[in-house]
């Protein structure tokens, strides 16, 4: 158990619908990251926030969004969903900004996604 | 960031060590070399880093080139639980962002 938790576990929903994933970062944890994983595109980052501030951009559409609040736990939204975004979203946070090439990651169980 | 190669597949044996390599010729000197682990079904795990000097830690040792420009994971005897992708990440050391850019790493097969 890596100590961070991810809901839902599973969803499934139809194209052009929009939903919401809730990540809740490890005990302490400032740092959250969320990514997608697809099996043609592999593990890619989406964005990072810190302290309720956004740190990173990865490959992010713009039907998607996410934020950090204030406790700390973060949401993804994605909207106007289609077919290909079908994926797990995993949600991982460290204790600080990692940033000088230390500190890990903890990764949750994902959240699995499916577009009809 | 700075990339790194890694073979798509390995093979081992149960107990026998693995030896999982990366390349990374284009390594800064503030890159440190991470590796990440994903069990089937489950979420990437962390299993070791370094900069310059070989580590060593409950899960593996990571031996590190003089030159930095590749690396080796090493698992001292692997089990059925160690069948995993493996992936092999550098991190600048000196950015203020902690994201870690996956590549598609290499998928370790244990046989009984």
């Amino acid at each position: 158990d890596s100590g961070v938790t991810q809901t839902p576990k599973h969803l499934i929903t139809a194209t052009g619908q929009r939903v919401t994933l809730r990540c809740s970062p490890r005990s302490g944890d400032l740092s959250v990251y969320w990514y997608q994983q697809s099996l043609d595109q592999g593990l890619q980052f989406l964005i990072q926030y810190y302290n309720g501030e956004e740190r990173a951009k990865g490959n992010i559409l713009e039907r998607f969004s996410a934020q950090q609040f204030p406790d700390l736990h973060s949401e993804l939204n994605l909207s106007s969903l289609e077919l290909g975004d079908s994926a797990l979203y995993f949600c991982a946070s460290s204790v600080g900004l990692a940033g000088r090439g230390t500190g890990e990651l903890f990764f949750g169980e994902g959240s699995r996604l499916t577009v009809l | 960031d700075a990339k790194t190669t890694q073979p798509n597949s390995m093979e081992s044996n149960e107990e026998e060590p693995v030896h999982l390599p990366c390349n990374h010729s284009t390594i800064s000197g503030t890159d440190y070399i991470h590796w990440y682990r994903q069990l089937p079904s489950q979420g990437p795990e962390y299993v070791i880093h370094g900069l310059t000097s070989n580590v060593n830690n409950r899960m593996a040792s990571l031996a590190i080139a003089e030159d930095r420009k590749s690396s080796t994971l090493i698992l001292h005897r692997a089990t059925l639980r160690d069948a995993a992708v493996y992936y092999c990440i550098l991190r600048d050391g000196t950015g203020n962002t902690g994201k870690l850019i996956f590549g598609q790493g290499t998928t370790l097969q244990v046989k009984p």
